[in-house]
């Protein structure tokens, strides 16, 4: 099992929806987990920290962690065509905290 | 969060030469890392930047191919070195600290010929 995971889409939502984009992780990995946005040619931009178990917003985003099942989940509401990017999601290391990045799944908002 | 930059931007070069990147960071940080990221790729890391102290590389990646220096807390080189096509990536450094955050700064897009 890969350490980090993720569906490398493309997942497409309208304009206005809820994209929900998905990650699981192994048992390599724990404690904190992030949320990366990258637009093509760009480098990525921190959107959303997460370390415990429950939902934490900022703005449009909500990012879910649910440890007991290794599943992290980033919900960005109200989707705009400014938001089609790749997000990449990262965990550290149990071992060594380093971050351990998923392939990214790549979102298109369609207007 | 630091403001980080890195120069160059992009380059251009020919297989078997070298190419040494630089990252400064606008305050001091304890931590630099530098990834790679393969065309169409994640981030992969390669070393863990020391200050006063030789990096620290990961499985894969070795000191004779990427030698990397920290003289102080804001500056890190990266060194690629008698590159191949295959080095054609995006390098990245980053700040931050194990089980936290880290930011990225711009990237430098290479292409080996």
């Amino acid at each position: 099992q890969k350490e980090v995971e993720q569906n490398s889409g493309p997942l497409s939502v309208p304009e206005g929806a809820i994209a929900s984009l998905n990650c699981t992780y192994s048992d390599r990995v724990s404690q904190s987990f992030f949320w990366y946005r990258q637009y093509s040619g760009k480098s990525p931009e921190l959107i959303m920290s997460i370390y415990s178990n429950g939902d934490k917003e900022d703005g449009r985003f909500t990012a879910q962690l649910n440890k007991a099942s290794q599943y992290v989940s980033l919900l960005i509401r109200d989707s705009q065509p400014s938001d089609s990017a790749t997000y990449l999601c990262a965990g550290s290391s149990s071992n060594t905290g380093k971050l351990i990045f998923g392939q990214g799944t790549t979102l298109q908002v369609k207007p | 969060s630091a403001v980080i930059s890195q120069k160059p931007s992009r380059d251009i070069c020919q297989r078997g030469t070298s190419l040494t990147i630089q990252c400064q960071v606008d305050s001091q940080v304890t931590m630099m890392f530098w990834y790679r990221q393969q065309p169409g790729q994640s981030l992969t890391l390669i070393a863990t930047a020391n200050q006063g102290s030789e990096a620290t590389y990961e499985s894969g990646f070795v000191i004779d191919k990427f030698p990397i220096s920290r003289p102080n807390l804001t500056f890190s080189t990266l060194t690629v070195s008698n590159m191949s096509p295959e080095d054609s990536s995006i390098y990245l450094c980053s700040d931050g600290t194990y089980y936290n955050e880290q930011f990225f700064g711009p990237g430098t897009r290479l292409t080996v010929l």
